[in-house]
Order: structure tokens, then sequence, then C-alpha cells
């Protein structure tokens, strides 16, 4: 059965840099796409990023530069860090997975069991 | 950026009732569209993808349905368990983006 496990720091204080890992296990690490989704308390959510490990990363233009996620295949991990963070990143965040296939276009149906990132001085 | 919006935002529903909640994406997507659930402090769990494919493991009365930029979920009879949140989502094109959610509740 595949599963995530995901850890980080929880509280941050303003112009931090907030960072999260996600581990994988029981399947193979190269069959998936790797993403973050976020959501703030009491609202929807919203998509981070996703690593494509064939094509590389792409991130959400709303959060601009200050994104960047990784892998380390020889773990099973990935990561996210999202730099200078403010008040406005104060959410829930999770690590999610999408299965690879050549003829469909599979959708997140792995996650992790989320963090809770609070920014506040 | 696709935007989606879903419609309603909330929904007041008895068990046995059969539920219909709309997705409308701002430009077409074809089927890549998928459908989540969840529960309060759960993270979501994905319960169509491909627009109308139904995962592993959920319950046959949930079904989707539409292409291109109308979208529907289809709850035949609720039950208890299915109080929760709705949200639709696209993979046809970064950034992946969300619909606002619809909150299905008694």
């Amino acid at each position: 059965q595949v599963q995530l496990q995901q850890w980080g720091a929880g509280l941050l204080k303003p112009s931090e840099t907030l960072s999260l890992t996600c581990a994988f296990s029981g399947g193979p690490f190269s069959d998936y796409f790797w993403n973050w989704v976020r959501q703030p308390p009491g609202k929807g959510l919203e998509w981070i990023g996703e690593i494509d490990p064939r094509r590389g990363t792409s991130y959400n233009p709303s959060l601009g530069s200050r994104v960047t996620m990784s892998l380390d295949t020889s773990k099973s991990h990935f990561s996210l860090e999202l730099s200078s963070v403010t008040a406005a990143d104060t959410a829930v965040y999770y690590c999610a997975a999408r299965y690879y296939d050549i003829l469909i276009v599979h959708s997140l149906d792995v996650w992790g069991q989320g963090t809770t990132v609070t920014v506040s001085s | 950026d696709i935007q989606l919006t879903q419609s309603p935002s909330f929904l007041s529903a008895s068990v046995g009732d059969r539920v219909t909640i709309t997705c409308r994406a701002s430009q077409g997507i074809g089927t890549y569209l998928a459908w989540y659930q969840q529960k309060p402090g759960k993270a979501p769990n994905l319960l169509i993808y491909a627009a109308s494919t139904l995962q592993h493991g959920v319950p046959s009365r949930f079904s989707g349905g539409g292409s291109g930029t109308e979208f529907t979920l289809t709850i035949s009879s609720l039950q208890p368990e299915d109080f929760a949140t709705y949200y639709c989502q696209q993979l046809n094109r970064y950034p992946f983006t969300f619909g606002g959610g619809t909150k299905v509740e008694i």
C-alpha cells in the first residue's frame, strides 16, 4: 500500500523559510508525479507545484520565485521550501502524488497527513 | 490560469437525496478533471479522475460526467458519511487549479 508521511517545522516567523519533507513508501518512486497543496484556515485548496521526475518542476505563479521543490530519489523523499513567509502563508500543507501513466492523466490519489504551518511574530 | 467555478457553494440535503454539483472551467480542459471529498481535519480523498472514472474503492453511488468546460459530480443516494466538502481540480494545464469547494450539509 503506497503512502506518504510528511514532517517539518510548524511555527515560523515572518521572513523565515518554510521547509517540509515527504517520504514515500509502498511502490516505485519513479512511477509518480510529486505535488504540494496547501489550505489556509477555513478556505479552499491551493496547488503549489509538481515535480515530474522526467521533465522537471512546475510551480504556481502566484508564489513567484519563493518556492522550490526537490527530490531525493535515494531516500524516496521530496521536499518543499517556501522563502520569505508571511502570515498569508499560514495553512495546512499537504504532500500528494499521482501515478504516471502514458495513456491516462491520473489525479492526486495519495496524500500525506498534512502539516499545519503557522507564521507569526 | 484556468479558473474553476463550482456551484453551489453550499448545499443542504437529506440522507437518500440525489445531489449534483457542477464545476465550470474558464476554458476547455477535455476530460482532465478530478473530484475530491474532504472531511474536517483530513486530507482530501480522490473520488473521480478523468472526469468520469471512479477511483478504486469509491462507492458506486458517486459518478462524474462532462467534458470541455462543464462537469458534474452526482451522488445518487446521499449517505451520512457523504456530508463533507467537495472540490474539483483541473489537470489539463499548469498551474493545476481547484474549484472553490461545495459544502454538503444536512
